[in-house]
């Protein structure tokens, strides 16, 4: 099975400022991975799928990178609503789709 | 746009069989292009893929829970079920159904949170 371990665990940014979270798997996902948000009490929202590509909807400050085993999301400008829980996940090795520990925003 | 909405009970007792139904509306179980999937968050936790089933019966589940688990469809009613038997205190958690496209998880219902308790 892929482990994919997301750091930091936390995160503690101000609105404005320029978020960069990571997410490393236990072997090549090639760019079969996803970046999801989650905030309290709701479901996850898909943002970015194999590992660039914008969900419908996702607002242009969402951008995410990377191939292989090491990749990065990106939010180039916070605003209040960004702050949230991020999770990624892979689906090279697909079933099961492994995700990550989960990577909390908060607010500094 | 399509929609999912999970129903069935929020408390279980330790041993028994955890079942729940997701209805789906705005698209049909029965596409070819989907696949309808289980993932479930215990309180304050991560999320965990249970298993899905594609329109044609077929399934696939988390190995660390497939002897437990069971997915079915009901075409006629555009609804997809979970069982999940000799329930203990750790599948306590929010149970999500969603729509899946080979591991994109797009779309999801809003949750229903399952106690395990006597």
């Amino acid at each position: 099975e892929i482990v994919l371990t997301q750091s930091p665990a936390t995160l503690s940014l101000s609105p404005g400022e320029r978020a960069t979270l990571s997410c490393r798997a236990s072997q090549s996902v090639s760019s079969y991975l996803a970046w999801y948000q989650q905030k309290p009490g709701q479901a996850p929202r898909l943002l970015i799928y194999d590992a660039s590509n914008r969900a419908t909807g996702i607002p242009a400050r969402f951008s995410g990178s990377g191939s292989g085993t090491d990749f990065t999301l990106t939010i180039s400008s916070l605003e209040p609503e960004d702050f949230a829980v991020y999770y990624c996940q892979q689906r090279s090795n697909w079933p099961p789709g492994t995700f990550g520990q989960g990577t909390r925003l908060e607010i500094k | 746009q399509v929609q999912l909405q999970e129903s069935g009970p929020g408390l279980v007792k330790p041993s028994e069989t955890l079942s729940l139904t997701c209805t789906v509306s705005g698209g049909s179980v029965s596409s070819g292009s989907y696949y309808w999937s289980w993932i479930r968050q215990p309180p304050g936790k991560g999320l965990e893929w249970i298993g899905y089933i594609y329109y044609s019966g077929s399934t696939n589940y988390n190995p660390s829970l497939k002897s437990r688990v069971t997915i079915s469809v009901d075409t006629s009613k555009n609804q997809f079920s979970l069982k999940l038997s000799s329930v203990t205190a750790a599948d306590t958690a929010v149970y999500y159904c969603a729509r899946d496209h080979g591991g994109i998880t797009a779309d999801w219902g809003q949750g229903t949170l399952v106690t395990v308790s006597s």
